[in-house]
């Protein structure tokens, strides 16, 4: 199965920070890989999917990018609404997700 | 509104049997593939099963192959998780999700919480 490991687990950022998450797959996955966003005690909602291709209704400052093994998830500008944990997720077979990055206010 | 609303939840002790429903409205449920995600409690996500529009093809996590069945009546809008075999490991909220055409899930239930324990 293809497992999905994120970078950083846990990030600390101030309002206005650009921010950074890395996912990397155990094998190539091509475009195939969607980014959620967490907030405590709702369910995800789907940001990106296929790698880069923003969800409706989604704030441009959110973009994907990458393919094969190796995926980012930019925020360009942090809001105080985008606290919160985001996970990848590998759109195969098994859609398995990555384990996690929390994002927290510095 | 596109809504998908979990139900079936509850405490059961390790062995037992328990039935999750998702209800579907405001989407065409019978164009859709559907899916099962489930988080312990202070865990990541975890994805569970699925299940094609027509019910033609079924997959499952290993965790969860052999012990949950899923299923899904397109005329009553609904998908269904049987657990059967539960086990304490098996605690945790249960999310239903569309599939979308990339195969991302890109509509969620608010989720239903299954706790297994003595």
């Amino acid at each position: 199965d293809i497992q999905l490991t994120q970078s950083p687990s846990f990030l600390s950022a101030s309002v206005g920070d650009r921010v950074t998450i890395t996912c990397r797959a155990s094998q190539g996955i091509s475009s195939y890989l969607a980014w959620y966003q967490q907030k405590p005690g709702k369910a995800p909602k789907l940001l990106i999917y296929t790698a880069s291709t923003l969800q409706s209704g989604v704030p441009s400052r959110f973009s994907g990018s990458g393919s094969g093994t190796e995926f980012t998830l930019t925020i360009s500008s942090l809001q105080p609404e985008d606290f919160a944990t985001y996970y990848c997720q590998q759109l195969n077979s098994s859609p398995a997700f990555g384990q996690g990055t929390k994002v927290e206010i510095k | 509104e596109v809504q998908l609303v979990e139900s079936g939840g509850g405490l059961v002790k390790p062995g037992g049997s328990l039935r999750l429903s998702c209800a579907a409205s405001g989407l065409t449920f019978s164009s859709y593939s559907m899916n099962w995600v489930r988080q312990a409690p202070g865990k990541g996500l975890e994805w569970v099963s699925a299940i094609s529009s027509t019910s033609t093809y079924i997959y499952y996590a290993d965790s969860v192959k052999g012990r949950f069945t899923i299923s899904r009546d397109n005329a009553k809008n609904s998908l269904n998780l049987q657990m059967n075999s539960l086990r304490a490991e098996d605690t945790a909220v249960y999310y239903c999700a569309r599939g979308h055409r990339s195969h991302a899930f890109d509509i969620w239930g608010q989720g239903t919480m299954v706790t297994v324990s003595s």
